[in-house]
C-alpha cells in the first residue's frame, strides 16, 4: 500500500545549524509530494509541493526535491532560526484516488538559540 | 481570503457521550476532507466530499462516526457513541478541486476531543 516513513524527532539544533529531514514513500504510480508544518498551537500549513520526478520545491528557505529513484523527499535549510520549531509532516497523494493525502508520523524540530 | 473554520476548539465527553464538530471551508472549495490526529502520529483521512457526495469514506468507523455535507459547502462530523480511543485532533480541510494545483489542501485549526 501506499505509505510514507519520516525520521523519528525530536530533532532539537541550535540557531544557524544546518537540518535535514529524511522522508521516504512507498507508493503506486506517480505520487504528489508535500511538505505540511505544524506551529505550536495552529493548524497545519503547506510548506513545499513537488509533482513529478527531479522537481523542487522551494519556500522560507526550506526546499525538498523529489528522487524517484531512491523514492525520498528530505526536507533541508541552510540555517534553521528558533521560529521554525515546530512538527514537520511529509505526505503524499497518490494519482486517481481523490487527492487524499498520506501522512507520515511527523518530525518534531527545536531550535534553541 | 478567509481560511477554513472549525468549532469548536476543544470538546471534553465522557465515553459513550454524542459529538459533534462544525467545519465551514475556504468558499469555493468543491472538496473537504475529514482527518483524525492522533497524538503522535499524523492525520489519517476519514472521509473526503466532493460537493455534497461522499468520495471515499472506507477508513470512517461507521458503527459510530457520521458525517455530511448538505448544500456542499458546510460540514458536520460527529460521533455516537464515543470510545475513549477517539481522543485526537479531527481536521477540516478542504482544496479547490482534485487535479494540479486545484488539489492543495488548506486546513483548519482543528477540534481537540478528549474523551474521558
Amino acid at each position: 500500500g501506499n505509505s510514507v516513513t519520516q525520521m523519528e524527532g525530536p530533532v532539537t539544533l541550535s540557531e544557524e545549524a544546518f537540518l535535514t529531514i529524511n522522508c521516504t514513500y512507498t507508493a503506486t504510480g506517480y505520487p504528489s509530494l508535500f511538505w505540511y508544518v505544524q506551529y505550536p498551537g495552529e493548524g497545519l500549513q503547506l510548506l513545499l509541493k513537488a509533482t513529478k520526478a527531479d522537481d523542487k520545491g522551494s519556500n522560507k528557505g526550506f526546499e525538498a526535491t523529489y528522487r524517484k529513484e531512491t523514492t525520498s523527499f528530505h526536507l533541508e535549510k541552510g540555517s534553521v532560526q528558533v521560529s521554525d520549531s515546530a512538527v514537520y509532516f511529509c505526505a503524499l497523494s497518490v494519482p486517481n484516488q481523490g487527492g487524499k493525502l498520506i501522512f507520515g508520523q511527523g518530525t518534531e524540530l527545536s531550535v534553541k538559540p | 481570503e478567509a481560511g477554513v473554520a472549525q468549532s469548536p476548539r476543544y470538546k471534553i465527553i465522557e465515553k459513550r457521550q454524542s459529538v459533534a464538530f462544525w467545519c465551514n471551508p475556504i468558499s469555493g472549495h468543491a472538496t473537504l476532507y475529514w482527518y483524525q490526529q492522533i497524538l503522535g502520529q499524523g492525520p489519517k483521512l476519514l472521509i473526503q466530499f466532493q460537493n455534497n457526495g461522499v468520495v471515499d469514506d472506507s477508513q470512517l468507523p461507521k458503527d459510530r462516526f457520521s458525517a455530511e455535507r448538505l448544500k456542499g459547502v458546510d460540514s458536520t462530523l460527529k460521533i455516537q457513541p464515543a470510545k475513549l480511543e477517539d481522543s485526537a485532533v479531527y481536521l477540516c480541510a478542504s482544496s479547490l478541486g482534485l487535479a494540479g494545483d486545484r488539489e492543495t489542501q488548506y486546513f483548519g485549526p482543528g477540534t481537540r476531543l478528549l474523551v474521558l
